[in-house]
């Protein structure tokens, strides 16, 4: 089975605070994705990854950037965190872009 | 502007009963419909998955039936179990240069024992 693992389950941070999210999978799918899921607004994608160094804005990339420096694993950075970044992160990947998704199961973040 | 409206939000089922989630399009141009549970603590996984050229798409319990002209496809849940309680997202494809995924906002169905 497809293994997608984020670093951390849960997270707190301060406001101002770089963070960083980590996500590793280990069945080598080319593509990757950061999305964020809160209540009554779904799963909103904020970047995907298509190759190792290739990287395309999804459909809320203000205030994050992501970095795939090898095929396993993708980061997503909050270069300053704001507490209306408080959320669940989850990460996923895939063989095919947009098909099959295997998703990690989430980082809840919280920002005070 | 959400393309893919999902409905209902909640739902209630007793344990046997037949679980139905609906959604609907607005563009033509969605080629793959997947489905995808989500339990509480977990990700997304992927349930099952419909193209445009089949109207129905069976796999155990879980049924797509999907009506082209409508732009509609709905899950149905056959003889529901306490353990089928879970968010369920439909999505959608979008076709051409600017592929997307298109996601519906959820449902949160609870099936009672």
């Amino acid at each position: 089975d497809v293994k997608v693992t984020q670093s951390s389950r849960y997270l707190v941070k301060r406001t101002g605070e770089k963070v960083f999210l980590e996500c590793v999978q280990d069945m080598d799918h080319e593509n990757m994705f950061w999305y964020r899921q809160d209540p009554g607004l779904g799963l909103r994608l904020i970047y995907f990854s298509y190759d190792v160094k290739m990287k395309e804005k999804g459909d809320i990339p203000e205030g994050y950037s992501v970095s795939r420096e090898k095929k396993e694993r993708f980061s997503l950075i909050l270069e300053s965190a704001s507490t209306n970044q408080t959320s669940m992160y989850l990460c996923a990947s895939s063989l095919q872009l947009w098909e099959k998704l295997f998703f990690g199961s989430g980082t809840q973040l919280s920002v005070l | 502007q959400q393309q893919v409206k999902q409905s209902p939000q909640s739902l209630i089922v007793q344990k046997g009963g037949i679980s139905i989630i609906n959604c609907a399009y607005e563009n033509t141009a969605f080629d793959y419909f997947p489905w995808y549970q989500q339990f509480p603590g977990k990700g997304p996984a992927l349930l099952i998955a419909i193209r445009p050229d089949v109207s129905e798409k069976k796999e155990g319990r879980f049924t797509i039936s999907f009506n082209k002209s409508a732009k509609q496809f709905s899950l149905h849940i056959m003889d529901s179990q306490p353990g089928d309680s879970a968010t369920y997202f439909c999505a959608a494809l979008r076709g051409g240069n600017n592929r997307k995924l298109i996601w519906g906002l959820g449902t949160s169905l609870a099936v009672n024992p």
